[in-house]
């Protein structure tokens, strides 16, 4: 495809449920990264995928969050038990290797919100 | 822990007026710094990407300049139009994964 894409592009769940979301890297680029923004703490970091591997983690706010990818392609993210202080824009970010100097290009988000 | 703060958060010009937006960030240990655009409800659009070792980068009437070390960033944008209203993000990039640090951006506004 053209760019990073996401999805749903807006998820809207009850608190206590689990949410999964979606993002598809540009092909062939190695690294995958997710990111959130939300209005208290700006744009922040989540997890880093270099392959199939997640060798940074740093940023998952708890142990409800976690991320997979697979085939060196496809990742999502899974909240468990969402919380209302988890409604943000979760965004997802490629790139390719350090020929680039690693340049990431950014997925449209998934607006998640929790009532 | 990296930090980086941009100024002014907030900035109107007229149409046709230079501007400069500012960055700093208070670890100058950073593989790469990149400057993106966000407009309301959309995802970042990459602008340009600074290396390490490169002073300045431009694209069109965007000039972006890096002093690592007094960790200090510029965007330089000429012959402001309409639309460039959007928000501008710093970002550097962290050294082994550059994963990036964002700075709270500046809401520009451009007055036709």
């Amino acid at each position: 495809g053209a760019g990073v894409s996401q999805s749903p592009s807006n998820k809207v769940t009850e608190k206590g449920k689990d949410v999964e979301l979606r993002c598809d890297p540009i092909s062939g680029h190695t690294a995958l990264y997710w990111y959130r923004q939300s209005l208290g703490q700006g744009l922040e970091f989540l997890i880093y995928f270099q392959g199939n591997s997640a060798p940074d983690k740093s940023g998952l706010p708890s142990d409800r969050f976690s991320a997979e990818r697979t085939g060196g392609s496809v990742s999502t993210l899974t909240i468990q038990r969402t919380q209302q202080e988890d409604s943000a824009v979760y965004l997802c970010a490629s790139s390719f290797d350090r020929s680039s100097y690693n340049e990431q290009f950014f997925g449209p988000g998934t607006r998640l919100t929790v009532l | 822990k990296q930090e980086v703060t941009q100024i002014p958060a907030a900035l109107s010009v007229p149409e046709g007026e230079n501007l400069v937006l500012n960055c700093s960030f208070t670890d100058s240990a950073i593989y790469n710094l990149q400057w993106f655009r966000q407009d309301p409800g959309k995802g970042l659009t990459s602008l340009l990407l600074i290396q390490s070792s490169q002073r300045e980068q431009t694209s069109g009437r965007l000039n972006a300049s890096l002093d690592k070390s007094s960790g200090r960033s510029t965007l330089y944008i000429a012959a402001s139009q309409p639309g460039d209203s959007a928000t501008y993000l710093c970002a550097v990039g962290a050294i082994g994964n550059e994963k990036l640090t964002f700075g709270t951006g500046t809401r520009l506004t451009i007055i036709p």
